[in-house]
């Protein structure tokens, strides 16, 4: 399809152990931003790129949290050491950047668990 | 920095009745204002947004917002509502550089009575 394509759509581990997320933005989109949701809450600001490079991170909770988009298209979220309370949805999106009035289109989320 | 309040995390209406979704948000410069909606299980979508020009701006589904800036609102409306409407609704405000990021309020949980 041609929306946010986010993978996988669930994600159950154990404390301690890494998880990566992936995004899969809208094509020809350059701004991509990753949130969290957890239950009954809006979606906390993670990280912000433009293109390649991280426009924003100061959503970022801790040290063991990092995202990547090497080549401007697809990211990965990655989390070291996953705890309890990183349990959420993990939310995806993407817009056309610099040109665009602040639009994005949402994946349907990674649902990550911690046990 | 910008951020928004939402006003109640939940709202009722009987089907057919007005639908009235309060929004206050604070920014150090004018704001881009956006209502979402999230319908059950799938992913958030643009309701809605508020740029520049006519400060009442009309969305899917029936749905409008009047951005005023004297009482930094941006109340979501709907005349009548249905039952589809269920849904939760989250309030966003963005800076208009470039840079700005996207900043969501908490969320109204909006329920349909028939």
């Amino acid at each position: 399809g041609a929306g946010v394509s986010q993978t996988p759509s669930n994600k159950v581990t154990e404390k301690g152990k890494y998880v990566e997320l992936r995004c899969d933005p809208i094509s020809g989109h350059t701004a991509l931003y990753w949130y969290r949701q957890s239950l009954g809450q809006g979606p906390e600001f993670l990280i912000y790129f433009q293109g390649t490079g991280a426009a924003d991170d100061s959503g970022l909770p801790n040290d063991r949290f990092f995202a990547v988009r090497p080549e401007g298209s697809v990211s990965t979220l990655k989390i070291q050491r996953t705890e309890r309370g990183d349990s959420a949805v993990y939310l995806c999106a993407s817009s056309l950047g610099q040109i665009n009035t602040g639009e994005l289109f949402f994946g349907e989320g990674s649902r990550l668990t911690v046990l | 920095a910008q951020s928004v309040t939402q006003l109640g995390s939940h709202v009722s209406v009987s089907e057919g009745a007005l639908v009235l979704l309060r929004c206050n948000y604070s920014s150090s410069v004018p704001p881009y204002l956006f209502w979402y909606v999230q319908y059950p299980n799938q992913g958030l979508q643009l309701l809605l947004k508020y740029t520049t020009g006519a400060t009442l701006v009309k969305g899917i589904n029936g749905f409008e917002a009047e951005f005023k800036k004297s009482e930094t609102s941006f109340h979501l409306t709907k005349p009548s509502a249905h039952m589809s409407d269920a849904a939760e609704y989250f309030c966003a405000v963005r800076g208009t550089s470039s840079a700005s990021k996207i900043i969501f309020g908490s969320g109204t949980r909006l329920s349909i009575r028939p």
